[in-house]
């Protein structure tokens, strides 16, 4: 069964900054998604960035960008010039062939002002 | 507008009482997911549907049911079997398997008194 990881339960950054945040996961498959979401205060889920396996090149949306070593099986997500409201939970999630998108545990990220 | 609408924001249940969450979307979407978020334990998979009239158990399935009578519809029963069931429960639902990007629900909170 496939499995994710997020090491970090809590990160914080200096407004303007840059984090990464970690994230790992366990497969057999070769062919999957992967992605990055944001849960602020309101709960309301949302999409940050999302990464095909097959892509060697590494996504990008405006400040946030991942680094995905498939090797590793790491798939860590960059915030570039931190703003206030970056604060929020994230969560790293997989989807595989059997239809399931399973999510890690989650890194609350705290932005200091 | 398109999207996930679930129903009630609210819920207070007395122990021993089954309790219906609904979730209807608009956006001619093919899978719905249920997904249950308590603090610390980020999203587990209750229930995932990729057709109507089927649907497949997620990690947490026990002490829950689905149904997918319409396209449009997902609704989650929780049921007095469910030994611990005050938690935050989200649905989504995306276009197709292995297309990625689930859009959320605002979350239904079920609380057991």
């Amino acid at each position: 069964a496939q499995t994710v990881t997020q090491s970090q339960p809590e990160m914080s950054v200096q407004e303007a900054e840059t984090v990464t945040l970690s994230c790992t996961y366990d497969t057999s498959e070769s062919d999957y998604y992967l992605f990055w979401y944001k849960q602020p205060p309101s709960r309301q889920m949302i999409l940050v960035i999302r990464q095909e396996a097959y892509k060697q090149q590494n996504a990008t949306e405006n400040r946030f960008s991942v680094n995905f070593q498939k090797a590793a099986k790491s798939f860590s997500l960059k915030i570039s010039d931190s703003q206030l409201g970056d604060a929020a939970m994230y969560f790293c999630a997989y989807e595989g062939r059997d239809d399931k998108i399973i999510f890690g545990k989650g890194t609350r990220l705290h932005i200091l002002p | 507008d398109g999207g996930i609408t679930q129903s009630p924001k609210y819920l207070f249940r007395k122990e021993g009482q089954n309790v219906t969450l609904s979730c209807e979307q608009n956006l001619n979407h093919d899978a719905m997911y249920w997904y249950r978020q308590d603090p610390g334990q980020g999203l587990r998979l209750i229930y995932y549907s990729q057709i109507v009239n089927d649907f497949q158990k997620g990690d947490i399935a026990e002490g829950y049911s689905v149904s997918r009578e319409k396209k449009e519809s997902f609704p989650l029963t929780v049921t007095s079997a469910q030994k611990n069931p005050t938690a935050f429960y989200l649905c989504a639902s995306s276009i197709q398997r292995l297309v990625g990007e689930l859009f959320f629900g605002e979350g239904s909170r079920l609380t057991v008194l």
